[in-house]
């Protein structure tokens, strides 16, 4: 069964560095999102891509927040630096729109601690 | 901007009875998705429903069942015969369809569900 591939799985890091998160998306879906899920709390949206543009990244902290998705299939998202409030989980997902049915297909996520 | 709201931090039941979550939600729109997603601890989120607002019957899925109230913009879930495997994160979530840029899931709160043998 196609999924949904994001690593690292967990990473620790301390304040000011720099981190990096990779996904790959089910084979064929055009649109990749990226949540950020606090503990305890629902995901919210990060930035949604439709191949390799970007839709909506309206609320990424785009001072140290980047996102890339170069040829529209992977992506990889960055934060530099890193601060103590971006622990969190990092959440991947695709789904087939603009075909389908809206459901989107989620990665296992990339935990991150910042020290 | 779409809001969805989930009032139930925590819900613990035992093993085969019968729970509903809550969900609430606020929109101007009149077509749009709704979701119910299960996290699992340490585990991927996955879908358990989905139900279409133009549509009037309510969807279900073996145990799971929406009762979904377009006037009120409430849709809640039911998980019947709760099994251990059902423990979980559940998600509301909001879709509005077709536009691009449009097609994101916003999420509520979460309710923690634990089913005790």
């Amino acid at each position: 069964e196609a999924e949904v591939a994001q690593s690292p799985r967990y990473k620790i890091t301390e304040k000011s560095q720099a981190v990096a998160f990779w996904c790959d998306p089910i084979s064929g879906h055009a649109t990749l999102y990226w949540y950020r899920q606090i503990l305890g709390q629902g995901p919210e949206l990060l930035v949604q891509f439709q191949d390799e543009s970007v839709v909506d990244d309206s609320q990424l902290p785009k001072d140290r927040f980047s996102a890339e998705r170069l040829k529209g299939v992977d992506s990889t998202l960055k934060i530099q630096p890193a601060e103590l409030g971006d622990s969190a989980m990092y959440l991947c997902a695709s789904s087939s729109f603009p075909w389908g049915t809206g459901e989107l297909f989620f990665g296992e996520g990339s935990r991150l601690t910042v020290l | 901007a779409q809001t969805v709201t989930q009032s139930q931090p925590e819900m613990s039941v035992q093993e085969a009875e019968t729970v509903t979550l809550s969900c609430t939600y606020d929109t101007s729109e009149s077509n749009y998705y709704l979701f119910w997603y299960k996290q699992p601890p340490s585990r991927q989120m996955i879908l358990v429903i989905r139900q279409e607002a133009y549509k009037q019957q309510n969807a279900t899925e073996n145990r799971f069942s929406v009762n979904f109230q377009k006037a009120a913009k409430s849709f809640s879930l039911k998980i019947s015969d709760s099994q251990l495997g059902d423990t979980a994160m559940y998600f509301c979530a909001f879709m509005k369809p077709g536009v691009q840029g449009a097609q994101k899931l916003v999420f509520g709160q979460g309710t923690r569900l634990t089913i005790n043998p």
